[in-house]
């Protein structure tokens, strides 16, 4: 079946480093994305790697992916106050895309 | 470029009435899905239309119904709307596959 997996919260201090971790049952998916969503927002595409690809980086993001476990990470290096929200992880999978539950991301000053 | 644009942005209706939502996808995004979003259901895929043609469908009761245009906009309906129904629609735009860009979403509230 299709399913996706995530943490329900994360707490980190301002200017370290936030990891938050989904898992995905379809292997069969040719793309996987990280979204993110403020209070009261829509969704904000932050970045996304294709299934053959390990890692990708950009700017404060790493995205780090081992298809064989079905396991994707999001890494924000130097995390701000602005960075607290909802993050998603989401599978593109028969044309449409399965969502986990969101990771909300609490971030201390 | 502008983005995902939805209409209306908040939207109050009673039980057994019927609502439209509309989307205007990013210029030259041939491809348009909607979500459902709640908090108990989270995020829930309900169609994709590409080129005027239904090309994907969630697992929504026929009340939900939707079509694309000529232009790409996109509109769905829900019929005899249900105290379920209230939640966060989210429509979003692609050319095809990859990226894929989200409105700010239509909040519909049933009483």
């Amino acid at each position: 079946g299709e399913d996706v997996e995530q943490s329900l919260f994360l707490s980190v201090r301002e200017g370290d480093s936030s990891v938050i971790n989904c898992t995905y049952t379809d292997s069969s998916s040719t793309y996987l994305y990280w979204y993110k969503q403020e209070p009261g927002a829509g969704l904000q595409l932050l970045t996304y790697i294709f299934s053959n690809m390990d890692m990708k980086q950009d700017q404060r993001l790493t995205v780090l992916l081992n298809k064989k476990d079905k396991h994707l990470s999001l890494r924000i290096a130097d995390t701000q106050t602005g960075d607290s929200a909802i993050y998603f992880c989401a599978e593109r999978t028969g044309g449409k895309l399965i969502f986990g539950q969101g990771t909300e991301l609490s971030v201390k000053p | 470029k502008a983005g995902v644009t939805q209409t209306p942005r908040y939207l109050i209706k009673t039980r057994g009435q019927q609502v439209t939502l509309s989307c205007s996808p990013i210029s030259g995004h041939r491809s348009v899905s909607w979500y459902q979003q709640t908090p108990g259901q989270g995020l829930q895929f309900l169609f994709e239309y590409f080129s005027e043609t239904q090309r994907n469908k969630g697992n929504f009761p026929g009340r939900f119904s939707g079509r694309q245009f000529s232009n790409s906009r996109s509109e769905m309906n829900v019929s005899t709307l249900e105290l379920g129904d209230s939640a966060l629609y989210l429509c979003a735009s692609s050319l095809d596959s990859g990226e894929q860009f989200f409105g700010p979403g239509t909040r519909l509230t049933v009483l």
